[in-house]
């Protein structure tokens, strides 16, 4: 089973600053035709989880573009360029390379 | 508009079974492409893949739930089911529906849960 280890486990942010999370799978999860199979949620307090971004890169439909992915291989991080308040929650990487999906332990990401 | 609805009942005996159903409306589950599955939440917990099922019937387990799990589609109703027994302590979540715009990945649409505590 593919591990993956998100870092910080808790990220306390100031609005309008930068915030990057990152998730380290025991695998790479660079499919042979060139994807990489993470993608990153977002559970906002009291909602489902929401797909940010797919397939390491792509920003979901209606995601603000202040969020973005990136990385290849095993090393994958999520930067959000200037946070607001509403981006609080938490935060899960989540891989579907083989066939068992697996999630990160999640990053909490609170207002200072 | 695509729309997950769970039920199910909120209380299950330890040793008996967990059974949970999701009503699709807005699309046809038998569609190609349209992929199927359940995801759960437990409490002070993260995330935990459960199930998923792809539009020709093709299913995945979790490792850890496979022996006790079954997931599965009710076209005629346009309904997708899990079935978890014997349930134990450590199911007791909120349970989401969902659905993988590619199969195992790409979950874009998301049920509002419903909560399944697992207690006598």
């Amino acid at each position: 089973e593919i591990v993956l280890t998100q870092s910080p486990v808790s990220l306390p942010v100031t609005p309008g600053e930068p915030a990057s999370i990152t998730c380290r799978s025991s695998q790479s999860l660079l499919h042979r035709n060139g994807l990489n199979y993470v993608d990153w949620y977002l559970q906002k307090p009291g909602q489902s989880p929401q797909l940010l971004i797919y397939l390491g890169s792509n920003r979901a439909s209606g995601v603000p573009d202040r969020f973005s992915g990136s990385g290849s291989g095993t090393d994958f991080t999520l930067k959000i360029s200037r946070v607001e308040a509403e981006d609080v929650g938490v935060y899960y990487c989540m891989q579907g390379l083989q066939t068992s999906i697996t999630f990160g332990a999640g990053t909490k990401v609170e207002i200072k | 508009q695509l729309q997950l609805q769970e039920s199910g009942p909120g209380l299950v005996r330890p040793s008996e079974t967990l059974s949970l159903t999701c009503s699709v409306s807005g699309r046809s589950i038998s569609s190609s492409g349209n992929h199927w599955g359940w995801i759960r939440l437990a409490p002070g917990k993260g995330l935990e893949w459960v199930g998923s099922i792809d539009y020709s019937g093709t299913v995945r387990y979790s490792p850890s739930l496979k022996s006790r799990l079954t997931v599965s589609v009710d076209t005629s109703q346009n309904q997708i089911s899990m079935i978890l027994s014997p349930a134990t302590a450590t199911d007791t979540a909120v349970y989401y529906c969902v659905r993988h715009a590619q199969w195992l990945v790409k979950v874009d649409w998301w049920g509002r849960g419903t909560t399944v505590i697992v207690s006598s």
